[in-house]
């Protein structure tokens, strides 16, 4: 079946700026987590959902950063007020459960002007 | 605090000369290790897991090993295709992935 899909592929706002990011899991997978890759960085974990909960959410490194996920399925990551900081690539995974295999999608390229 | 730590940071091989990836952890209490491979513009694509000392798993050219302080991925005769950035991850068991921050690996023809 299909993968992880996330929209958009690339987005280039300006500082100060909301945006919204979506993934899509693979059909099935209760857990779903999202990731921050900077340049030359290692993957950042953000928050983590079982279902449409997310148990911790100490990830995310701001409270400009907000997430959810309805219907056991899609998750939005928003970011308001954008910093150049929070520029980087947003991946978004999928699994059966917490100690599964994960399953990336392609990631989306912020790009904050 | 945990820690997932990988070297070198980056390899450059010649096709055919075998060498070996590291990534040593500092964790609280270890449920799973993880090696990903992440090709440019691609999300990573998972390779392996393991979940206690002396376990090892192989797909074709690779070959993972634990130990209670380490990882190895080791890459036997390799060749260009192989050629992409490894990553490792922990977790441990707190809702949390720790990645390490990956080899850059260049196989040369």
């Amino acid at each position: 079946g299909a993968g992880v899909s996330q929209s958009p592929s690339n987005k280039v706002t300006e500082k100060g700026k909301d945006v919204e990011l979506r993934c899509d899991p693979i059909s099935g997978h209760t857990a779903l987590y999202w990731y921050r890759q900077s340049l030359g960085q290692g993957l950042e974990f953000l928050i983590y959902f079982q279902g449409n909960s997310a148990p911790d959410k100490s990830g995310l490194p701001s409270d400009r950063f907000s997430a959810e996920r309805t219907g056991g399925s899609v998750s939005t990551l928003t970011i308001q007020r954008t910093q150049q900081e929070d520029s980087a690539v947003y991946l978004c995974a999928s699994s059966l459960g917490i100690t599964d295999t994960q399953y990336f999608g392609p990631g989306t390229r912020l790009t904050v002007l | 605090e945990d820690q997932v730590t990988q070297s070198p940071e980056a390899l450059r091989l010649q096709e055919g000369e075998s060498s070996s990836l590291n990534c040593s952890y500092t964790v609280s209490g270890l449920r799973g290790l993880f090696w990903y491979r992440q090709d440019p513009g691609k999300g990573p694509e998972f390779l392996f897991t393991l979940y206690s000392a002396g376990e090892e798993k192989e797909k074709e050219r690779l070959k993972a090993t634990l130990t209670k302080k380490e990882s190895f991925l080791h890459i036997t005769a390799p060749k260009p295709e192989d050629s992409a950035t490894y990553l490792c991850a922990v977790y441990t068991g707190t809702y949390k992935y720790i990645f390490g921050t990956g080899t850059r690996l260049k196989v040369l023809a």
